[in-house]
């Protein structure tokens, strides 16, 4: 099955640790997004890459951190500098040449 | 900032009945439309989309029209059925931008029985 994974569905953190989610897809996209949601609001754009070894950032970049070493896998590292990282995070990929945006199950974080 | 945002951010439909979610976008640079359904704890799934030189597509039980001199955007949902209830989004691309999306708050489809 083609698709993009992201793990754990649950994660929970004690305040002041770095956390790192994972996101890989196998569609041979080119470009991927990481989203933030917060309860009852849409999805905010935390950072994108179009390219392997390049990423750029997106509307709240801040506390946050990424790589893309390879084409498959963009995971997301949530800083003890975001000042409030209980969220649900949404990646998705999509072609370059092609704006639609394919979602993964999504990875809830919850810091006390 | 220019942003794409929805009237009702509430709708209950009864089944059977037809949906009409709606969506204002501001920026007349947006040439690229897109809705998504979300269900409770998932990650939003594709619906339909239609371009700036497009006013009407349609697809199975759901219609997009796109009026570019409002800058309005709606779903239409024919005889929508339980499993509609979800949380829909639409979504924009601003001319320029890449490949990025921006997406309005959402509004929450209820469906009575």
């Amino acid at each position: 099955d083609g698709g993009i994974t992201q793990s754990p569905k649950y994660l929970f953190r004690k305040e002041g640790q770095n956390v790192t989610l994972s996101c890989e897809q196998n569609l041979n996209h080119d470009a991927m997004y990481w989203y933030r949601q917060d309860p009852g609001q849409g999805l905010r754009l935390i950072y994108y890459s179009q390219i392997v070894n390049d990423f750029q950032k997106g509307d709240i970049a801040e506390g946050y951190s990424v790589s893309r070493e390879k084409k498959e896998s963009f995971p997301l590292t949530v800083t003890s500098a975001q000042k409030n990282p209980t969220a649900f995070y949404l990646c998705a990929s999509s072609r370059t040449s092609d704006y639609e945006q394919y979602f993964g199950p999504g990875t809830r974080l919850t810091v006390t | 900032g220019e942003s794409v945002g929805l009237h009702l951010p509430t709708l209950s439909v009864q089944e059977g009945d037809n949906s009409i979610i709606n969506c204002a976008y501001s920026n007349s640079a947006s040439d690229y439309f897109i809705w998504y359904k979300q269900e409770s704890g998932k990650g939003p799934q594709f619906i339909i989309d239609i371009r700036s030189n497009m006013d009407k597509r349609q697809g199975q039980r759901v219609t997009v029209l796109l009026n570019k001199t409002v800058k309005h955007l709606s779903l239409q949902i024919a005889a929508t059925q339980p499993g509609d209830s979800a949380v829909y989004f639409c979504a924009e691309n601003i001319s320029g931008t890449a490949s990025k999306l921006t997406f309005g708050t959402g509004t929450r489809l209820q469906v009575t029985l």
